[in-house]
């Protein structure tokens, strides 16, 4: 069974400070994409970056990095220089080999970023 | 230009009233979802169609129920609403694989009163 943990329900960063929030992860799956999203107050889900299991690199996305540890199983989200349009709910998922047509989520994390 | 929508936003219903939510995509992906996301949880599948394979998640409730007549659209179906079902529904789409992220609509919040 496929499952993903996000242990900080709720985080505080500073404005223009960087900020890490985890995501471990589980599957016996070898085949798997990790995604994180970003879902402000108005409910939209939007997509920050993804990362592939065999993808050797740690992907980036503009401030958006994902620091991707395979042995670990954790695909941490590291947003550099925070702004406050940051402040939101951010969900890690997961998609599998053998599940792909699923994509499951993780609790989330609230992130608050002040001024 | 938005590629996945839902309608409506917004939708208050009667405790055992029938409602329908609907989505549409512009993506022609070909896989959609729907998901159910209560307040601060994260959102749970309740089922998803790759093309007209239509495939239920063993918890979701036979309440709920969902239809996919063509690629674009895909409807949400409510048969009894009861207070518990009060959320935020969530439609996405994608393209089968790994290594493609799912598009999701704005959201419909129910609200059964």
């Amino acid at each position: 069974a496929q499952k993903i943990t996000q242990t900080q329900p709720g985080m505080f960063v500073q404005e223009k400070e960087a900020v890490t929030l985890d995501c471990t992860y589980d599957t016996s799956d070898q085949s798997y994409g990790l995604f994180w999203y970003k879902q402000p107050s108005s409910g939209e889900m939007i997509f920050l970056i993804y990362q592939g299991s065999y993808d050797e690199q740690n992907a980036t996305e503009g401030r958006y990095s994902l620091n991707f540890q395979k042995a670990r199983k954790s695909a941490n989200l590291v947003i550099s220089a925070s702004q406050l349009g940051d402040s939101a709910m951010y969900f890690c998922a997961m998609g599998t080999e053998t599940s792909y047509d699923k994509v499951i989520f993780g609790p989330g994390t609230s992130l608050s970023v002040i001024p | 230009d938005a590629m996945v929508i839902q309608n409506p936003r917004y939708q208050v219903t009667q405790f055992g009233k029938p409602v329908t939510l609907s989505c549409s995509q512009t993506l022609n992906h070909n896989v959609m979802y729907w998901y159910q996301q209560k307040s601060s949880q994260a959102p749970k599948l309740l089922f998803h169609y790759y093309d007209k394979d239509f495939n239920n998640e063993a918890d979701t409730p036979d309440n709920f129920q969902s239809r996919r007549p063509n690629t674009s659209f895909c409807f949400l179906d409510i048969r009894s609403p009861g207070l518990g079902d009060a959320a935020m529904y969530l439609c996405a789409t994608s393209i089968r694989g790994t290594n493609t992220e799912a598009f999701f609509g704005q959201g419909t919040r129910l609200t059964v009163v």
